[in-house]
């Protein structure tokens, strides 16, 4: 059973458009949330986080937002510039263990 | 610079010969792991060391081993490989609790 899901494995996007990808996570020790963008033949690179006492957390063009009653979390990237075109992971971990558990991906595509 | 570095990027091998990768962070985390990445399936930790000999499993650790006798170097070896471990293995450091750091990759391919 996947405890985080990125229920869409690619979304596209309109260059200076806003981008919304999607998180769903079940278990609800899960406390610290992260995003990480991957480019091909790179390691993932941590882009933001959140942790559970915020709902949101921004840095430039990126923000993250956290529902915790739906158990939800999404990352917005305004405007989207062809740079973000990548594929981006969301993570979660109880920080009682730092163990991260990840979803399958989203890759987005950035059109100009 | 701080970073993680894998060793090899690409490897090809056959069904049964013993392989090592290695890992090594410069920047003195106490936590790394490795992961393993699939389409579809996202990454998934394979084994992760809280610190110089702690190691434990993580989701799918069969067929792997690891060990942590320093606290830069991470391998992961395998001893008999087989085509299902076919695969993108990453390895990451971290000071417990905060951002992972990646490294590059190893593309691995078992025949």
């Amino acid at each position: 059973d996947q405890q985080v899901k990125q229920n869409s494995p690619s979304l596209s996007v309109q260059e200076g458009r806003i981008s919304i990808l999607n998180c769903d996570y079940t278990n609800s020790m899960f406390d610290y949330f992260l995003w990480y963008k991957k480019y091909p033949a790179e390691g993932p690179t941590f882009l933001i986080s959140i942790s559970s006492i915020k709902d949101k957390n921004e840095d430039g063009r990126f923000t993250v937002f956290l529902n915790k009653s739906a158990k939800h979390l999404s990352l917005h990237i305004v405007p989207s510039q062809p740079g973000d075109s990548a594929v981006y992971f969301c993570a979660a971990s109880a920080t009682s263990n730092y163990q991260l558990i990840w979803g399958a991906g989203t890759k987005l595509i950035i059109k100009p | 610079e701080a970073q993680v570095t894998q060793n090899p990027r690409y490897l090809i091998t056959v069904t049964g010969k013993k392989l090592t990768v290695t890992c090594s962070q410069n920047m003195n985390h106490e936590y790394m792991s490795w992961y393993r990445q699939d389409p579809g399936l996202g990454l998934r930790q394979i084994y992760y060391s809280m610190n110089v000999e702690v190691t434990d499993k993580g989701d799918v650790p069969e067929g792997y081993k690891v060990s942590r006798k320093e606290k830069r170097n991470f391998p992961l070896i395998l001893e008999s490989p087989s085509p299902n471990q076919t695969s993108l293995y990453f390895c990451a450091s971290s000071p417990q609790g905060e951002g992972y750091t990646f490294g590059s990759g190893t593309r691995l391919t078992v025949v």
